[in-house]
Protein backbone atom coordinates (compact mmCIF):
# COMPACT_ATOMS: atom_id res chain seq x y z
CA UNK A 1 0.00 0.00 0.00
CA UNK A 2 1.73 3.10 -1.32
CA UNK A 3 1.48 6.09 1.64
CA UNK A 4 1.98 9.39 2.09
CA UNK A 5 2.37 10.96 5.60
CA UNK A 6 2.10 14.30 7.30
CA UNK A 7 1.80 15.87 10.54
CA UNK A 8 -1.39 16.77 10.44
CA UNK A 9 -0.21 20.05 12.99
CA UNK A 10 -0.91 22.50 13.70
CA UNK A 11 2.19 23.75 13.07
CA UNK A 12 2.50 27.73 14.53
CA UNK A 13 5.44 29.80 13.41
CA UNK A 14 6.11 33.54 14.23
CA UNK A 15 5.89 36.01 10.90
CA UNK A 16 9.07 36.09 9.66
CA UNK A 17 10.61 32.53 10.83
CA UNK A 18 11.03 29.58 8.73
CA UNK A 19 8.41 26.94 8.69
CA UNK A 20 9.49 23.60 7.64
CA UNK A 21 6.68 20.43 6.86
CA UNK A 22 7.61 17.19 6.79
CA UNK A 23 6.11 14.49 4.44
CA UNK A 24 7.43 11.02 4.40
CA UNK A 25 6.70 8.00 2.05
CA UNK A 26 6.69 4.41 1.77
CA UNK A 27 7.02 3.54 -1.89
CA UNK A 28 10.57 3.46 -3.05
CA UNK A 29 9.40 3.70 -6.83
CA UNK A 30 7.98 6.88 -6.66
CA UNK A 31 9.12 9.92 -8.24
CA UNK A 32 7.98 13.13 -8.36
CA UNK A 33 6.63 14.68 -5.35
CA UNK A 34 4.15 17.68 -4.76
CA UNK A 35 3.73 20.20 -2.58
CA UNK A 36 -0.20 22.33 -3.07
CA UNK A 37 -1.52 24.72 -0.54
CA UNK A 38 -5.02 24.73 0.41
CA UNK A 39 -6.87 27.66 1.93
CA UNK A 40 -10.04 26.82 3.35
CA UNK A 41 -12.90 26.24 1.51
CA UNK A 42 -10.46 26.82 -1.64
CA UNK A 43 -9.06 24.60 -4.34
CA UNK A 44 -5.89 22.94 -3.83
CA UNK A 45 -3.01 25.30 -5.43
CA UNK A 46 0.46 23.52 -6.89
CA UNK A 47 3.50 25.47 -4.98
CA UNK A 48 5.90 23.33 -6.14
CA UNK A 49 7.41 20.06 -7.23
CA UNK A 50 10.72 18.12 -7.21
CA UNK A 51 11.68 15.00 -8.66
CA UNK A 52 15.55 14.89 -8.09
CA UNK A 53 17.49 14.18 -4.68
CA UNK A 54 18.57 17.85 -3.07
CA UNK A 55 17.33 21.39 -3.05
CA UNK A 56 14.71 23.21 -5.37
CA UNK A 57 14.32 26.45 -4.54
CA UNK A 58 11.15 29.06 -5.99
CA UNK A 59 10.92 32.52 -4.48
CA UNK A 60 10.51 32.02 -0.31
CA UNK A 61 9.81 28.33 -0.87
CA UNK A 62 12.57 25.56 -0.76
CA UNK A 63 11.85 21.65 -1.48
CA UNK A 64 14.06 18.92 -0.52
CA UNK A 65 13.90 15.17 -1.68
CA UNK A 66 16.12 12.66 0.00
CA UNK A 67 14.66 9.53 -1.65
CA UNK A 68 17.38 7.13 0.43
CA UNK A 69 15.27 8.68 3.83
CA UNK A 70 12.03 8.64 1.77
CA UNK A 71 11.36 11.98 2.92
CA UNK A 72 9.97 15.42 1.20
CA UNK A 73 9.89 18.54 2.97
CA UNK A 74 8.70 22.29 2.03
CA UNK A 75 10.63 25.38 3.71
CA UNK A 76 8.73 28.73 3.58
CA UNK A 77 11.22 31.32 4.34
CA UNK A 78 10.03 34.66 6.11
CA UNK A 79 7.31 33.23 6.29
CA UNK A 80 3.57 35.52 6.75
CA UNK A 81 0.27 35.45 7.85
CA UNK A 82 -1.44 34.88 4.36
CA UNK A 83 1.14 31.62 4.52
CA UNK A 84 -1.05 30.24 6.73
CA UNK A 85 -2.90 27.32 5.03
CA UNK A 86 -2.94 23.39 4.73
CA UNK A 87 -0.14 22.40 3.25
CA UNK A 88 -0.79 18.98 1.15
CA UNK A 89 2.20 16.66 -0.32
CA UNK A 90 1.24 13.96 -2.85
CA UNK A 91 3.59 11.81 -4.73
CA UNK A 92 3.39 9.94 -8.15
CA UNK A 93 3.59 6.48 -7.70
CA UNK A 94 1.79 5.39 -10.94
CA UNK A 95 5.29 5.18 -13.19
CA UNK A 96 4.04 7.94 -15.59
CA UNK A 97 0.04 8.17 -15.49
CA UNK A 98 -0.33 11.20 -12.83
CA UNK A 99 -2.03 9.43 -10.36
CA UNK A 100 -1.32 11.39 -7.17
CA UNK A 101 -1.03 9.75 -3.82
CA UNK A 102 -1.86 12.36 -1.14
CA UNK A 103 -0.85 13.13 2.44
CA UNK A 104 -3.50 14.49 5.20
CA UNK A 105 -1.69 17.68 5.15
CA UNK A 106 -0.45 19.95 7.84
CA UNK A 107 -2.21 22.78 9.14
CA UNK A 108 0.46 26.10 9.30
CA UNK A 109 -0.66 29.05 11.45
CA UNK A 110 1.77 32.41 10.76
CA UNK A 111 0.95 34.47 14.22
CA UNK A 112 2.28 38.19 13.79
CA UNK B 1 -14.25 32.07 -17.20
CA UNK B 2 -10.40 31.00 -16.34
CA UNK B 3 -9.38 27.69 -14.80
CA UNK B 4 -11.60 24.67 -13.40
CA UNK B 5 -15.15 25.77 -12.47
CA UNK B 6 -17.59 23.24 -10.26
CA UNK B 7 -21.13 23.51 -9.85
CA UNK B 8 -22.81 23.32 -7.59
CA UNK B 9 -20.55 25.28 -4.70
CA UNK B 10 -22.65 23.27 -2.11
CA UNK B 11 -25.04 20.80 -1.74
CA UNK B 12 -27.51 18.96 0.76
CA UNK B 13 -29.17 16.29 0.04
CA UNK B 14 -31.61 13.17 1.70
CA UNK B 15 -30.05 9.27 0.96
CA UNK B 16 -32.60 8.92 -1.51
CA UNK B 17 -31.85 11.77 -3.16
CA UNK B 18 -31.00 11.90 -7.02
CA UNK B 19 -28.03 14.84 -7.86
CA UNK B 20 -25.03 15.57 -10.15
CA UNK B 21 -21.79 17.44 -9.44
CA UNK B 22 -20.66 19.27 -12.93
CA UNK B 23 -16.91 20.25 -13.32
CA UNK B 24 -15.77 22.13 -16.34
CA UNK B 25 -11.84 23.36 -17.30
CA UNK B 26 -11.48 26.14 -19.72
CA UNK B 27 -7.71 25.15 -19.89
CA UNK B 28 -7.68 23.02 -23.14
CA UNK B 29 -6.91 19.96 -20.97
CA UNK B 30 -7.20 16.58 -21.60
CA UNK B 31 -7.45 14.80 -18.45
CA UNK B 32 -9.88 14.89 -15.78
CA UNK B 33 -10.14 13.82 -12.00
CA UNK B 34 -12.51 13.47 -9.38
CA UNK B 35 -11.23 13.35 -5.54
CA UNK B 36 -12.93 12.96 -2.73
CA UNK B 37 -11.76 14.92 0.52
CA UNK B 38 -13.11 13.94 3.78
CA UNK B 39 -12.10 15.70 7.56
CA UNK B 40 -8.95 15.09 8.42
CA UNK B 41 -8.44 12.35 5.79
CA UNK B 42 -6.14 12.63 2.34
CA UNK B 43 -7.26 13.58 -1.32
CA UNK B 44 -8.37 10.34 -2.53
CA UNK B 45 -8.52 9.61 -6.08
CA UNK B 46 -11.86 8.31 -7.65
CA UNK B 47 -12.13 8.93 -10.97
CA UNK B 48 -9.70 9.53 -14.11
CA UNK B 49 -10.39 10.46 -17.70
CA UNK B 50 -8.28 10.87 -20.68
CA UNK B 51 -9.98 12.03 -23.73
CA UNK B 52 -13.29 11.30 -22.37
CA UNK B 53 -12.48 7.76 -21.67
CA UNK B 54 -12.81 6.22 -17.97
CA UNK B 55 -8.94 5.04 -17.51
CA UNK B 56 -9.15 4.61 -13.73
CA UNK B 57 -11.61 3.31 -11.33
CA UNK B 58 -10.40 3.69 -8.06
CA UNK B 59 -12.71 0.91 -6.14
CA UNK B 60 -15.52 3.64 -6.38
CA UNK B 61 -18.83 2.32 -4.77
CA UNK B 62 -21.32 2.28 -7.81
CA UNK B 63 -23.71 5.00 -5.81
CA UNK B 64 -21.45 7.37 -7.37
CA UNK B 65 -21.39 7.38 -11.52
CA UNK B 66 -19.11 9.72 -13.44
CA UNK B 67 -19.57 10.93 -17.09
CA UNK B 68 -17.03 12.60 -19.31
CA UNK B 69 -19.08 13.86 -22.63
CA UNK B 70 -16.24 15.84 -23.77
CA UNK B 71 -12.75 16.83 -22.55
CA UNK B 72 -13.64 19.80 -21.07
CA UNK B 73 -16.87 18.70 -18.90
CA UNK B 74 -16.67 15.56 -16.30
CA UNK B 75 -20.09 14.99 -13.97
CA UNK B 76 -20.33 13.02 -10.93
CA UNK B 77 -23.88 11.35 -10.83
CA UNK B 78 -25.02 10.51 -7.21
CA UNK B 79 -27.74 8.25 -6.09
CA UNK B 80 -28.57 6.38 -2.55
CA UNK B 81 -26.11 8.27 -1.19
CA UNK B 82 -25.05 7.61 2.52
CA UNK B 83 -23.82 9.88 5.08
CA UNK B 84 -20.25 8.65 5.43
CA UNK B 85 -20.27 10.29 1.53
CA UNK B 86 -20.26 13.74 3.02
CA UNK B 87 -17.15 15.43 2.03
CA UNK B 88 -15.34 17.66 -0.60
CA UNK B 89 -15.67 16.50 -4.19
CA UNK B 90 -12.82 18.09 -5.97
CA UNK B 91 -12.30 18.35 -9.97
CA UNK B 92 -8.79 18.53 -11.55
CA UNK B 93 -7.50 18.66 -14.75
CA UNK B 94 -3.85 18.10 -16.23
CA UNK B 95 -2.75 18.64 -20.05
CA UNK B 96 -2.74 14.98 -20.52
CA UNK B 97 -1.90 11.85 -18.44
CA UNK B 98 1.94 10.77 -18.47
CA UNK B 99 4.54 12.42 -15.96
CA UNK B 100 3.00 14.29 -13.62
CA UNK B 101 5.87 16.78 -13.46
CA UNK B 102 5.56 17.91 -16.93
CA UNK B 103 1.12 17.70 -16.64
CA UNK B 104 0.63 18.95 -13.26
CA UNK B 105 -3.01 19.27 -12.04
CA UNK B 106 -5.38 21.80 -11.45
CA UNK B 107 -8.16 21.82 -8.98
CA UNK B 108 -11.62 23.73 -8.92
CA UNK B 109 -12.82 24.57 -5.52
CA UNK B 110 -15.08 22.07 -4.91
CA UNK B 111 -18.36 20.64 -4.26
CA UNK B 112 -19.12 20.38 -0.22
CA UNK B 113 -21.70 17.89 -0.18
CA UNK B 114 -23.63 16.88 3.02
CA UNK B 115 -25.76 13.76 3.02
CA UNK B 116 -28.98 14.04 5.75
Amino acid sequence: QKEVEQNSGPLSVPEGAIASLNCTYSDRGSQSFFWYRQYSGKSPELIMFIYSNGDKEDGRFTAQLNKASQYVSLLIRDSQPSDSATYLCAGDFSGGYNKLIFGAGTRLAVHP
Amino acid sequence: ETGVTQTPRHLVMGMTNKKSLKCEQHLGHNAMYWYKQSAKKPLELMFVYSLEERVENNSVPSRFSPECPNSSHLFLHLHTLQPEDSALYLCASSQDLGESRNQPQHFGDGTRLSIL
